[in-house]
């Protein structure tokens, strides 16, 4: 059964950079045509698709975020990791890792990891 | 890039139907048929319940279905269960530049 953990900082200082990191196991990284993505839920809000990438490096993200976002993929470690600039109070969300498996279809979750902008 | 519209709560009593609705646009779901639904429960993840507009995944219950039109795809639950009291959101491929976009979710109130 493949399983997704996130790991990383719950608190970033407006400015900095929030980071975070997908641990998968159960299943390779490199093993078929997914997508690996990050999503946020700011409180009490809904959905918001950050961006993925591909176990070649392939990247791709939200127009709106693209500035940035940074996604990146250690096959060694079978993990993923997203990083996010300049944050603001805007960016406090929970954010999810998850496979898509195509089409919209994200299949598996991490559990989500709450991230919180403040001074 | 906006979000696909879905209104923010629907109510049914046990053993009614209720009928969730998700507009886009002719660059998303009316283009594709490429919608997925999404259970959530407070403080869980999400969870896929419809996929490619009508497809069930494997452990889904049949009172889950889905259909489109144009450019709104809907969720119908038949049978409300207590249960189902959920969060619902819907998401849609919206190609190769704007990739996905999420609904902004419709909380559903089983009374």
């Amino acid at each position: 059964q493949l399983q997704l953990q996130e790991s990383g900082s719950g608190l970033v200082k407006p400015s900095q950079t929030l980071s975070l990191t997908c641990a998968v196991s159960g299943g390779s990284i490199s093993g078929g045509g997914y997508s690996w993505n990050w999503i946020r839920q700011p409180p009490g809000k809904g959905l918001q698709w950050i961006g993925y990438i591909f176990h070649s490096g392939n990247t791709h993200y939200n127009p709106s975020l693209k500035s940035r976002v940074t996604i990146s993929v250690d096959r060694s470690k079978n993990q993923f990791s997203l990083k996010l600039s300049s944050v603001t109070a805007a960016d406090t969300a929970v954010y999810y890792c998850a496979r898509e498996i195509g089409g919209s279809k994200f299949d598996y979750w991490g559990q989500g990891t709450l991230v919180t902008v403040s001074s | 890039q906006s979000a696909l519209t879905q209104p923010a709560s629907v109510s049914g009593s046990p053993g009614q139907s209720i009928t969730i609705s998700c507009t886009g646009t002719s660059s998303d779901v009316g283009s594709y048929n490429l919608v997925t639904w999404y259970q959530q429960h407070p403080g869980k993840a999400p969870k896929v319940i419809i996929y490619e507009v009508t497809k069930r995944p494997s452990g889904v219950s049949n009172r889950f279905s889905g259909s489109k039109s144009g450019n709104t795809a809907s969720l119908t639950i038949s049978g409300l269960q207590a249960e189902d009291e959920a969060d619902y959101y819907c998401c849609s491929y919206a190609g190769s530049y704007t990739s996905v976009l999420f609904g902004g979710g419709t909380k559903l109130t089983v009374l």
